[in-house]
């Protein structure tokens, strides 16, 4: 009974670079959530997304972050252009999408991305 | 815009004593609270909620209360255990009976249980 993947684990990328980060929810979810955390603070939200919708994108920077999750396949986090205040966790989270659970998310262990 | 304060420091207590922590929010009547534990390198993990309508929520040795009133929860671990060392995330929802799980988290508290 997996739970949230999430890869890679640790990535780098040089100043300029494209960053991307997957997820694969729970088994039987159809709901996932992007959060990015830095150092010091809290679990931003970033992005909530259906198979093939984005439901909410209202915590996303308005450049160079995009995120999809395609009928087949993880839920993709891209980031075009990388600089060094990108450096942070990246967290996926996934909800089945209905029921008293979906109040709760399962999280993934994070991507850790560094900017060089 | 909706704020949410929590213990800045850690908070270091002696294995067997009963840890409390406080999360206090503002500008907003969430539907419900929850509380997650983080360890480092991992993604949080849930541990309790509780609605707006409930002013205690008990599981195991963790006891969570809610006071709309205060806009505060009190999160508690009974007979700590070094085991529970970690940082501790309250959590609320931000579109009240929404059909999202939309959450904001505090900045979390660390807890340091000494054996």
């Amino acid at each position: 009974n997996a739970g949230v993947m999430q890869n890679p684990r640790h990535l780098v990328r040089r100043r300029g670079q494209e960053a991307r980060l997957r997820c694969s929810p729970m088994k039987g979810h159809s709901h996932v959530y992007w959060y990015r955390q830095l150092p010091e603070e809290g679990l931003k939200f970033m992005v909530y997304l259906q198979k093939e919708n984005i439901i909410d994108e209202s915590g996303m920077p308005k450049e160079r972050f995009s995120a999809e999750f395609p009928k087949e396949g993880p839920s993709i986090l891209r980031i075009q252009q990388v600089v060094r205040g990108d450096s942070a966790a990246y967290f996926c989270a996934s909800s089945p999408g209905q029921g008293t659970t979906n109040e709760k998310l399962f999280f993934g262990s994070g991507t850790q991305l560094s900017v060089l | 815009s909706q704020k949410i304060e929590q213990n800045s420091e850690a908070l270091n207590i002696q294995e067997g004593k009963t840890a409390t922590l406080t999360c206090n929010y503002t500008n907003y009547s969430p539907a419900y609270l929850q509380w997650y534990r983080q360890d480092p390198g991992r993604g949080p993990v849930f541990l309790l909620l509780i609605r707006e309508n409930e002013k205690e929520k008990r599981k195991e040795r963790l006891k969570v209360t809610f006071d709309t009133t205060l806009k505060q929860s009190l999160f508690h671990i009974t007979a700590s255990q070094p085991a529970d060392s970690a940082t501790y995330l309250c959590a609320l929802d931000i579109e009240y009976g929404g059909a999202t799980n939309k959450l904001i988290f505090g900045t979390g508290t660390l807890l340091a249980v000494q054996p």
